[in-house]
C-alpha cells in the first residue's frame, strides 16, 4: 500500500504524559499536513510543512505542540504534558506540489489521554 | 468562522441520486469549491473540485451556480458504501491559505437499502 500511513493508530495516555505520532506521506508529496478532530466535528487544521520547513501553525497549536520533518520525508507531531482536551484523532495529509488541489489523508492516530 | 453552510443530515434510497447542497455565499473570485467525505473511522477523501464550470469525474458530479454563491455535489447512484459525511470546503489558490482546508461539520448521508 502506498498511502499516508499513521502510527500509532491508537494510543492511550495518562493526563501529563508525553506522546509521539508519526506521519509517513506519500513518497514524493512535499506538502504535509496535520489536522485534529474531535468527535462530531470535522477536521482542524494544526500545521503544514513544505519539504522540512514548517510554513504554518494554527494558533490552536499551544506550546506543548511540536512538529518536525527532518530531510523532508516523515513527520512527527510531538504533545508534551498531555491534557484530557487533547483527546482527539489527530490526521495526517499530503499532497504534491503547492498546487495539487487532492489532499491523501492518512487513517488517524485515535488519542486518549485519561 | 465557516465558509461554507451545509444541511446537517440527509438520507438517499440506494441506486438514487444523492443531491447535496452548499452555501458559500462569501466565496472569493479565486476560491475553489472542494468536496470531501469521511466513512466512519477513515481518514477523509478528496471527492471533487471547481471554480467556475460544472466538474463531472467517475465518483461524482459538481454543479456551481453562476454567481457561484452555492454548489451542489451529485452522488448519481448511490450505494451503501456512500455512506458517509461529506464536506464543502473552499481554498483560495495560489495564497498562504492554500491547501490549508477548513472543514465545517459537513453533512452527514445515510444511504439505506
Amino acid at each position: 500500500d502506498t498511502g499516508v500511513s499513521q502510527d500509532p493508530r491508537h494510543k492511550i495516555t495518562k493526563r501529563g504524559q508525553n506522546v509521539t505520532f508519526r506521519c509517513d506521506p506519500i513518497s514524493e508529496h512535499n506538502r504535509l499536513y496535520w489536522y485534529r478532530q474531535t468527535l462530531g466535528q470535522g477536521p482542524e487544521f494544526l500545521t503544514y510543512f513544505q519539504n522540512e520547513a514548517q510554513l504554518e501553525k494554527s494558533r490552536l497549536l499551544s506550546d506543548r505542540f511540536s512538529a518536525e520533518r527532518p530531510k523532508g520525508s516523515f513527520s512527527t507531531l510531538e504533545i508534551q504534558r498531555t491534557e484530557q482536551g487533547d483527546s482527539a484523532m489527530y490526521l495526517c495529509a499530503s499532497s504534491i506540489g503547492t498546487s495539487s488541489y487532492e489532499q491523501y489523508f492518512g487513517p488517524g492516530t485515535r488519542l486518549t489521554v485519561t | 468562522d465557516a465558509k461554507t453552510t451545509q444541511p446537517t443530515s440527509m438520507d438517499c434510497a440506494e441506486g438514487r441520486a444523492a443531491n447535496l447542497p452548499c452555501n458559500h455565499s462569501t466565496i472569493s473570485g479565486n476560491e475553489y469549491v472542494y468536496w470531501y467525505r469521511q466513512i466512519h473511522s477513515q481518514g477523509p477523501q478528496y471527492i471533487i473540485h471547481g471554480l467556475k464550470n460544472n466538474e463531472t469525474n467517475e465518483m461524482a458530479s459538481l454543479i456551481i451556480t453562476e454567481d457561484r454563491k452555492s454548489s451542489t455535489l451529485i452522488l448519481p447512484h448511490a450505494t451503501l458504501r456512500d455512506t458517509a459525511v461529506y464536506y464543502c470546503i473552499v481554498s483560495a489558490a495560489g495564497t498562504d491559505s492554500w491547501g490549508k482546508l477548513q472543514f465545517g461539520a459537513g453533512t452527514q448521508v445515510v444511504v439505506t437499502p
